[in-house]
């Protein structure tokens, strides 16, 4: 079975930063892409970033472009959301996603920014 | 960007009803596109891909049609545990993108 764990979150100030990882098991984790989408209190699902399986494709979201950087680490099975220059709007509960066509999701890890 | 418009915003349904939500794309998307089931505090859970191939293990209730920009999913008879909110997502192009949700409601 696919087993996806984020942690890393937490409560933050503006312009602060942190790391998020994700932990895959269960899968051949290097051939797959992986995702992170966020949910802001009371709001839908937000795509955030995209990293292809050999970590050499990155894509993100307008809004986290040049704040945010997605990586992983294949021998690790991980998956990380590196995010700086943080601010209240980047409040969310962060969802690390297994797959190019968003196969399966991690259950979240919410982080919270304060002004 | 592909923008996604989901409707309704909510439906007010009971258990045995069919329920049908619609999903318009702004402009084709070929079948680049899934529907999630999401309920609070839960991980979301991919029900449909491709627009229309049934993820293993969802209900057969559970229905995805479409093609180009206009998708919809159907749930035949709705079932208690159905009550939840409701995504598209379209994978065509980036930036990824999902309609505003679908909440189902008793």
């Amino acid at each position: 079975d696919v087993q996806l764990v984020e942690s890393g979150g937490g409560l933050i100030q503006r312009g602060g930063s942190l790391r998020l990882s994700c932990a895959a098991s269960g899968i051949t984790f290097s051939s797959y892409a992986m995702s992170w989408v966020r949910q802001a209190p009371g709001k839908g699902l937000e795509w955030v970033s995209l990293i292809s399986g050999s970590g050499i494709g990155t894509y993100y979201a307008d809004s986290v472009r040049g704040r945010f950087t997605i990586s992983r680490d294949n021998s690790k099975n991980t998956l990380y959301l590196q995010m700086n220059g943080l601010s209240p709007e980047d409040t969310a509960t962060y969802f690390c996603v297994f797959g190019f066509y968003f196969d399966f999701w991690g259950q979240g890890t919410q982080v919270t920014v304060s002004s | 960007d592909i923008q996604l418009t989901q409707s309704p915003s909510s439906l007010s349904a009971s258990v045995g009803d069919r329920v049908t939500i619609t999903c318009r794309a702004s402009q084709g998307i070929r079948n680049e596109l899934g529907w999630y089931q999401h309920k609070p505090g839960k991980a979301p859970r991919r029900l449909i891909y491709g627009a229309s191939s049934l993820q293993s293990g969802v209900p057969s209730r559970f229905s995805g049609s479409g093609s180009g920009t206009e998708f919809t999913l159907t749930i035949s008879s709705l079932q208690p545990e159905d009550f939840a909110t409701y995504y598209c997502l379209q994978h065509n192009s980036y930036p990824r993108t999902f309609g505003q949700g679908t909440k189902l409601e008793i």
